[in-house]
């Protein structure tokens, strides 16, 4: 069964304008960890937030937050201010209660000038 | 080093041989992750090893892979009778494992194999 879903294959945002990237999850565990990762075209993997399953608060790391809706399990990335450099594939992961990392499909996002 | 190093960064083989790929994790991490990312697509979980032990080696498509990590520390993917749809880009990524669920996972470079 897929762990984690990421239904927006691409998106498109403006400069300087905010986007929300989706990321909805399954998992039966009490404690999990969310997680957000870029993948620029040159193809590393670049941490960009964490968000724990008892944590209380939504993670904020800069111009990146996570709305996180645990009774809908939705972990989605929130971009303000958005500039060219944010252009990339982003990745949604979750971490169960095994320590294992899994991976949603990423969704392509496109900063327009 | 300071990071998690893949080695080689490309490998071209021919169709039905044999390859190792080779990760070198953070020093102390427990944790480590193989995937295998298709172009456009997101990271295939293939295996999952807490320190010497394959924790969950679920995402392993046939018993053609096979991955080790004898000290806890480097990790092997081997792949045999390789084959066209082999060719990936493949990621090793560590963590510091255990309780440690809000620590995120570390990423090589990866390397491109491609089967011709």
């Amino acid at each position: 069964a897929q762990k984690i879903t990421q239904t927006q294959p691409g998106m498109f945002v403006q400069e300087k304008e905010a986007v929300t990237l989706d990321c909805t999850y399954d998992t039966s565990d009490p404690s999990y960890g969310l997680f957000w990762y870029k993948q620029p075209s040159s193809g590393e993997m670049i941490f960009l937030i964490y968000q724990g399953s008892y944590d209380q608060q939504n993670a904020t790391e800069g111009r990146y937050s996570l709305n996180f809706q645990k009774a809908r399990k939705s972990a989605n990335l929130v971009i303000s201010a958005s500039q060219l450099g944010d252009s990339a594939m982003y990745f949604c992961a979750m971490k169960d209660g095994a320590n294992n990392l899994f991976f949603g499909t990423g969704t392509r996002l496109t900063v327009i000038p | 080093g300071a990071g998690v190093s893949q080695t080689p960064s490309n490998k071209v083989t021919e169709k039905g041989k044999y390859v190792e790929l080779r990760c070198d994790p953070i020093s102390g991490h427990t944790a480590l992750y193989w995937y295998r990312q298709s172009l456009g697509q997101g990271p295939e979980f293939l295996i999952y090893f807490q320190g010497t032990g394959a924790a969950d080696d679920s995402g392993l498509p046939n018993d053609r892979f096979f991955a080790v990590r004898p000290e806890g520390s480097v990790s092997t993917l081997k792949i045999q009778r390789t084959e066209r749809g082999d060719s990936a880009v493949y990621l090793c990524a560590s963590s510091p494992g255990g309780v440690f669920m809000n620590t995120e996972a570390f990423f090589g470079q990866g390397t491109r194999l491609t089967v011709v």
